[in-house]
């Protein structure tokens, strides 16, 4: 498919489980970002990539989140020792490149609802 | 930081009437970009106008134009013509030009159409 691709589209999880969701982006997109969504809100930032490094991780919320782009394509967000505050949908974007001047429009995935209970 | 603030959690309007939505924002910077985003249930955010804060004209798109007033710091989306199909989640957002790189959004405004 064309556009940004998440899986798995729903994961219900016990409190204390790890957890790992997957963002495929457009292809020959350098940019890439990870947002969380509580209900009732807009989504809220996590983390910036640009090609394999992450940009800027100031919107993780704890050290149990981490996420990675090892080959500068797909990311994985981690999030380690659940807890029933980490239920959210959240969403990947990806961008042809990162911020500035230019265009940049961030096309997002339709996320992954994760519910921990 | 920039804050985003959408007033109305919900609106309503009829099938081909004209709605508008507000959205205000704060910040000190003077480029910058604005974007209204729509979600429906399917959660996929979409992208459906953006303007850039150094062009003083409105941006518009078919239906979809916008109400901005940089001196005011508001950003409005008017819809014209509404569609069932329009009914959705609208989001405001925010990006810093220079720098920025991260959306900063608004909570929304859940958008009815009836027939």
């Amino acid at each position: 498919g064309a556009g940004v691709s998440q899986t798995p589209s729903n994961k219900v999880t016990e409190k204390g489980k790890y957890v790992e969701l997957r963002c495929d982006p457009i292809s020959g997109h350098t940019a890439l970002y990870w947002y969380r969504q509580s209900l009732g809100q807009g989504p809220e930032f996590l983390i910036y990539f640009q090609g394999t490094g992450a940009a800027d991780d100031s919107g993780l919320p704890n050290d149990r989140f981490f996420a990675v782009r090892p080959e500068g394509s797909v990311s994985t967000l981690k999030i380690q020792r659940t807890e029933r505050g980490d239920s959210a949908v959240y969403l990947c974007a990806s961008s042809l490149m990162g911020g500035g001047r230019s265009r940049n429009e961030q096309f997002f995935g339709p996320g992954t609802r994760l519910t921990v209970l | 930081a920039q804050t985003v603030t959408q007033s109305q959690p919900e609106m309503s309007v009829q099938e081909a009437e004209t709605v508008t939505l507000s959205c205000t924002y704060d910040t000190s910077e003077s480029d910058y970009y604005l974007f209204w985003y729509k979600q429906p249930p399917s959660r996929q955010m979409i992208l459906v106008i953006r303007q850039e804060a150094y062009k003083q004209q409105n941006a518009t798109e078919n239906r979809f134009s916008v109400n901005f007033q940089k001196a005011a710091k508001s950003f409005s989306l008017k819809i014209s013509d509404s569609q069932l199909g329009d009914a959705a989640m609208y989001f405001c957002a925010y990006r810093n030009s220079n720098s920025g790189y991260a959306l900063n959004f608004g909570k929304g405004t859940s958008l009815l159409v009836t027939p």
